[in-house]
């Protein structure tokens, strides 16, 4: 089945303590993105990649690193994470950029 | 960065009703994409518009990418309780990068039996 695949779905962590999210599609997709969704302001755009070794900062990057070191996986990597990161992530991935992403089911993040 | 005003906020209709919600930008958009959210899940992209005055369908979904490419509709014709979710329109500004995708802040659709 075609998917994108994020783990995990929920975590819990506290102040400063490093963690990875990770993210892996089984479609061949050139591009990932990973997006950030908090209530009232929708989702918004963290980093993407257009193919292996290239990303972009997206709107609200700061915080936040990633990597595309093969074509199917694309982590989010939270250095020091802080309580104003708690949200919902989900990564996303596409053939082309503007025939629209394919989103994963979300990772709960909690920074306590 | 960029933002896309997407209107109404929240809907709350009987069953049967249509339904009509829009978005715009500041700037020109050369790609607009219309997706649902279900409580729980990743959004799923159900209308895609490249062309301006480009009019699709999906269904009982009909899209528009606006004439001055500011802008896009979606229209739900006889809405079912199963239409119940996050509408976020979604664009891509002419001349920028493919891989960055904006979103809008959603439309919450509520469906009355």
């Amino acid at each position: 089945e075609a998917q994108v695949t994020q783990n995990p779905r929920y975590l819990i962590t506290v102040t400063g303590k490093k963690l990875t999210v990770t993210c892996s599609q089984n479609m061949n997709h050139e591009y990932m993105s990973w997006y950030r969704q908090d209530p009232g302001l929708g989702l918004r755009q963290i980093y993407y990649s257009m193919n292996v070794e290239v990303t972009d900062k997206g709107d609200v990057p700061e915080g936040y690193k990633v990597s595309r070191k093969e074509k199917r996986n694309f982590p989010l990597i939270l250095e020091s994470p802080s309580p104003n990161q708690t949200s919902l992530y989900f990564c996303a991935s596409s053939f082309r950029g503007a025939d629209g992403y394919t989103f994963g089911s979300g990772t709960r993040l909690t920074v306590v | 960065g960029q933002q896309l005003n997407q209107s109404p906020q929240s809907m709350f209709i009987q069953e049967g009703e249509d339904v009509s919600m829009n978005c715009t930008s500041s700037s020109i958009f050369n790609t607009w994409l219309w997706y649902k959210q279900d409580p729980g899940e990743g959004p799923v992209l159900l209308i895609a518009l490249y062309k301006a005055g480009e009019l699709t369908s999906n269904g009982r979904l009909t899209a528009q990418f606006g004439i001055t490419r500011k802008d896009s509709f979606l229209n739900i014709s006889a809405s079912i309780p199963s239409d119940v979710g996050i509408y976020f329109c979604a664009g891509m500004n002419y001349g920028g990068s493919q891989g960055n995708l904006i979103f809008g802040k959603g439309t919450k659709l509520s469906v009355k039996p």
